[in-house]
């Protein structure tokens, strides 16, 4: 497997814009994640799904956040309208929970830059 | 809410000394995972432990589990410039499959 696969790698926006990242996961996990890392605060949980369903988005940071994942292999982070605050890396992740544990497998990211 | 605190924060040392990095976390859990992270990266899955006294090796890198002190450890041995990065552990909420993160431990390993 290619492993959990993100798009773009870079994004560089101005202030207001739409911004929307993508994910694929590996095939078969059932769960998927997506985190944000700023050297401010760290690595945050913003959503995460089981089954395409969304279980906790408690980490997304207001309304302008929004995820989606309309089946197994993709999912989409979209921001509207982009701020400068948001600016940081944007990881997803999935998993296949089991007798083994929840391995969560990154993706390489994407660093945003909104401007 | 579950609190993950790491320490230290950073941690210089040279090549060829031990030393050990701590991951306290405040419920009960007996799922604790370690990753590594090097700059510009993404996050390696170095460790999972999935019970109380889980021992982990590999290579000059040993994790430990200790549910009762809600404490794990990750030991570096001989240490080499090869594993300078950013070490997360993680605790999984029994209630739930999402992880709990650390503020990581950033390690550099001088000659």
């Amino acid at each position: 497997d290619a492993g959990v696969i993100q798009s773009p790698r870079h994004e560089v926006t101005e202030m207001g814009q739409e911004v929307t990242l993508r994910c694929k996961p590996i095939s078969g996990h059932d769960y998927l994640f997506w985190y944000r890392q700023t050297m401010m605060r760290g690595l945050e949980l913003l959503i995460y799904f089981n089954n395409n369903v969304p279980i906790d988005d408690s980490g997304m940071p207001e309304d302008r956040f929004s995820a989606k994942m309309p089946n197994a292999s993709f999912s989409t982070l979209k921001i509207q309208p982009s701020e400068p605050r948001d600016s940081a890396v944007y990881f997803c992740a999935s998993s296949l929970v089991g007798t083994g544990g929840n391995i969560q497998y990154f993706g390489a990211g994407t660093r945003l830059s909104v401007l | 809410e579950l609190k993950v605190e790491q320490n230290p924060l950073f941690l210089s040392m040279q090549e060829g000394k031990n030393y050990t990095i701590y991951c306290n976390y405040s419920t009960t859990s007996d799922r604790l995972y370690w990753y590594r992270q090097d700059p510009g990266k993404s996050l390696e899955s170095l460790f999972v432990l999935l019970s109380n006294g889980a021992v982990k090796q590999e290579g000059r890198l040993m994790a430990s589990l200790d549910t009762k002190a809600r404490l794990s450890t990750l030991h570096i041995t001989a240490a080499v410039h090869d594993l300078s990065a950013t070490y997360f552990c993680a605790v999984e909420e029994t209630s739930g499959s999402r992880l709990t993160f650390g503020e990581g431990t950033q390690l550099t390993v001088n000659p």
